[in-house]
């Protein structure tokens, strides 16, 4: 099947830092990903998503500014977790969809971010 | 009232036996529904998925759509304890549009 690449698998940085999450679809051309977050024993929680060349849209309650998303190819989005804080610390999950794919059907491997 | 409702568990089963997990949804408009299979701290893994009702078979595991009840199952036969994960159902579609929204997960353990 499709894969899907996440990096960094862990991640630990300082309060006020920022990081960046990569995502990249492997074996086909992701028009749109989504990302992710999900917190212990909880499901997982939509952020945004992102299309190939497009501003992403956020859901209601996700700072824009916080978390900077960008979907330069199709192949790439990337999610910036900026001015961090012990409360960003989570786990973050991207997913990619191709054109003519299911909806939604590959995920990446997961980031643990761990702010101190 | 959540769109998607799922039992988080945890279930225990012993090695063999056949697992049911289920979701109920309140939105009847979604089209596509799917089961998720995520191992701890890592991404969920797309195991199966189904268009509209009916059922869908593919080795040990069995997905099935009720439409007019708004529910889904996932039947695990011959469970082993390599089964022993998180089992996220998840649907989208229709006017729903192409997001996915996703049950809270159920965690199932399998007992040797």
């Amino acid at each position: 099947g499709a894969v899907v690449s996440q990096h960094p698998s862990r991640v630990i940085c300082k309060s006020g830092t920022s990081v960046k999450i990569e995502c990249r679809s492997l074996d086909f051309q992701a028009t749109t990903m989504f990302w992710y977050r999900q917190f212990p024993k909880q499901s997982l929680m939509l952020m945004a998503t992102s299309n190939e060349g497009s501003k992403a849209t956020y859901e209601q309650g996700v700072e824009k500014d916080k978390f900077l998303i960008n979907h330069a190819s199709l192949t790439l989005s990337t999610l910036t977790v900026t001015s961090a804080h012990p409360e960003d610390s989570s786990f973050y999950i991207c997913s990619a969809r191709s054109l003519t794919g299911l909806t939604e059907a590959f995920f990446g491997q997961g980031t643990r971010l761990t702010v101190v | 009232q959540k769109e998607v409702e799922q039992d988080p568990g945890p279930l225990s089963v012993p090695e063999g036996a056949i697992v049911s997990l289920n979701c109920t949804y309140s939105n009847s408009a979604f089209q596509y529904f799917m089961w998720y299979r995520q191992y701890s701290r890592k991404g969920p893994e797309l195991l199966m998925y189904t268009y509209s009702s009916g059922n869908k078979e593919d080795g040990r595991f069995t997905a099935q759509v009720d439409k007019s009840s708004k529910y889904i199952s996932l039947f695990i036969r011959d469970s082993q304890p390599s089964d022993s994960a998180t089992y996220l159902c998840a649907m989208s579609g229709g006017t729903g549009g192409f997001k996915t929204i996703f049950g809270a997960g159920t965690r199932l353990f399998v007992k040797a």
